[in-house]
């Protein structure tokens, strides 16, 4: 069955101009989850969504970033007037939702993003 | 102090050896482990989820000590192929899964 998607697979954006990232996840799963990786770094949370419970934004690391989950599927990721510490990886997960965010979570092939 | 710590590595091992990696959590009340491989430019995907008791998937085991708070990874018979980052992953409540920043390992010739 299809696997996590996401788009675009490559942006490259000068600074200050705002960007959008989706996420298509494994149909059915009601948890989503936002990451961002930074060359040769770990994977840092930036957004949960469960279904219909408001969202754990604590990961999001500035108030440019912000992200929604339309009719429990897909997600988009917006990072507005982009700054060239944004450049990363950025990783959408979803997972069944079935144990509270304690199951296991697939990713997408993630958005390599590049601010000049 | 982060809430999943793990040696970076690099380990660098010939084929065939046994490897092992810990990985330490900092908060009691976690409740799920996991450990996730990630190659190079790709995405983590689940290696094996751990188990109170332990538990064994072909040449690899891991291993949970709650009261100790640490999780460990063992790689039998490397292979070229076992060449990747590892990642702890705990979890608790309801919360999103923490992922440590992972151990990389190469397998040599």
């Amino acid at each position: 069955g299809a696997g996590v998607s996401q788009s675009p697979s490559n942006k490259v954006t000068e600074k200050g101009k705002d960007v959008e990232l989706r996420c298509d996840p494994i149909s059915g799963h009601t948890a989503l989850y936002w990451y961002r990786q930074s060359l040769g770094q770990g994977l840092e949370f930036l957004i949960y969504f469960q279904g219909n419970s408001a969202p754990d934004k604590s990961g999001l690391p500035s108030d440019r970033f912000s992200a929604e989950r339309t009719g429990g599927s897909v997600s988009t990721l917006t990072i507005q007037r982009t700054q060239q510490e944004d450049s990363a990886v950025y990783l959408c997960a979803s997972s069944s939702g079935t144990s509270g965010g304690q199951e296991t979570q697939y990713f997408g092939p993630g958005t390599r993003l590049l601010v000049l | 102090r982060k809430e999943v710590e793990q040696d970076p590595g690099p380990f660098n091992v010939p084929e065939g050896a046994t490897v092992a990696f810990n990985c330490t959590y900092s908060n009691s009340a976690s409740q799920s482990f996991f450990w996730y491989r990630q190659d190079c430019r790709k995405e983590p995907k689940l290696l094996m989820s751990v188990y109170s008791s332990g538990n064994e998937d072909g040449r690899f085991t891991a291993q949970l000590n709650r009261a100790s708070q640490y999780i460990s990874l063992l790689i039998r018979d490397s292979k070229l192929s076992d060449s990747a980052t590892y990642l702890c992953v705990v979890g608790r409540g309801r919360r999103a899964l923490t992922f440590g920043s992972g151990t990389r390992l190469q397998v040599q010739p």
